[in-house]
């Protein structure tokens, strides 16, 4: 298994602002993904973060809103930009070894957006 | 496109009580099924994976088996505890470059004593 930190743990914030979530794994690993689950909700898969190019993002979701940095192979980065209220969200990293096929998730942010 | 489909909850239950969890899925190939647990306060945890038709996934007395003529993983436990209580979800994914996980939407289990 993997370890996976993320920092902050939690936060409020005001609408308009822009938050940064850091994800950092204790060993390389192939792929990372960045998660949401908006209060009372499942996962929803934000976007593939990509080291050394750029994210791959799903279907409503886009890099003006949540951009993604993963410059090496243990740390990426996700920013919530210009939050609004439905931003609140508990918003999860994960990471999977290749050929594993099995994600490993962190703790996760609980972000509120006032 | 695929999709998973869990009961809903809440499901109360007495301790040592047996416990079933539905998960049905739809799938255009032949992916990978798995429980995650989400103990209060906390992150994902994976529980068990499967990853073949017939394949039975298996930890901390919990089980499901992978059913592909009926397109279903149920997760059971022959004597649930307190300590159990948790948001359970059930997901698939294919693995490979793109390695995305779909939820269902969890089911909240509360054992009481």
């Amino acid at each position: 298994s993997a370890v996976i930190s993320q920092k902050p743990s939690r936060d409020i914030c005001q609408r308009g602002t822009s938050l940064t979530i850091q994800c950092q794994v204790d060993s390389q690993v192939t792929m990372m993904f960045w998660y949401r689950q908006q209060p009372g909700q499942s996962l929803t898969l934000i976007a593939t973060a990509n080291q050394g190019s750029e994210a791959t993002y799903e279907s409503g979701f886009v890099i003006d809103k949540f951009p993604i940095s993963r410059p090496n192979l243990t740390f990426s980065t996700l920013t919530v930009s210009n939050m609004s209220p439905e931003d609140s969200s508990i918003y999860l990293c994960s990471a999977e070894r290749q050929g594993r096929e099995t994600q490993y998730f962190g703790p996760g942010t609980r972000l509120l957006v006032l | 496109g695929d999709s998973v489909t869990q009961m809903e909850g809440p499901v109360t239950l007495s301790e040592e009580a047996f416990l079933t969890i539905n998960c049905t899925y739809t799938a255009t190939g032949y992916p990978s099924l798995f429980w995650y647990v989400q103990y209060p306060g906390e992150g994902l945890q994976l529980l068990l994976k499967a990853t073949k038709a017939d394949d039975k996934g298996s930890n901390k007395g919990f089980e499901a088996t992978y059913r592909k003529e009926t397109t279903s993983f149920h997760l059971e436990k022959g004597s649930v505890q307190v300590s159990d209580s948790a948001v359970y979800f059930c997901a698939l994914s294919y693995g490979g470059a793109t390695n995305k996980l779909i939820f269902g939407t969890g089911t909240l289990l509360a054992v009481q004593p």
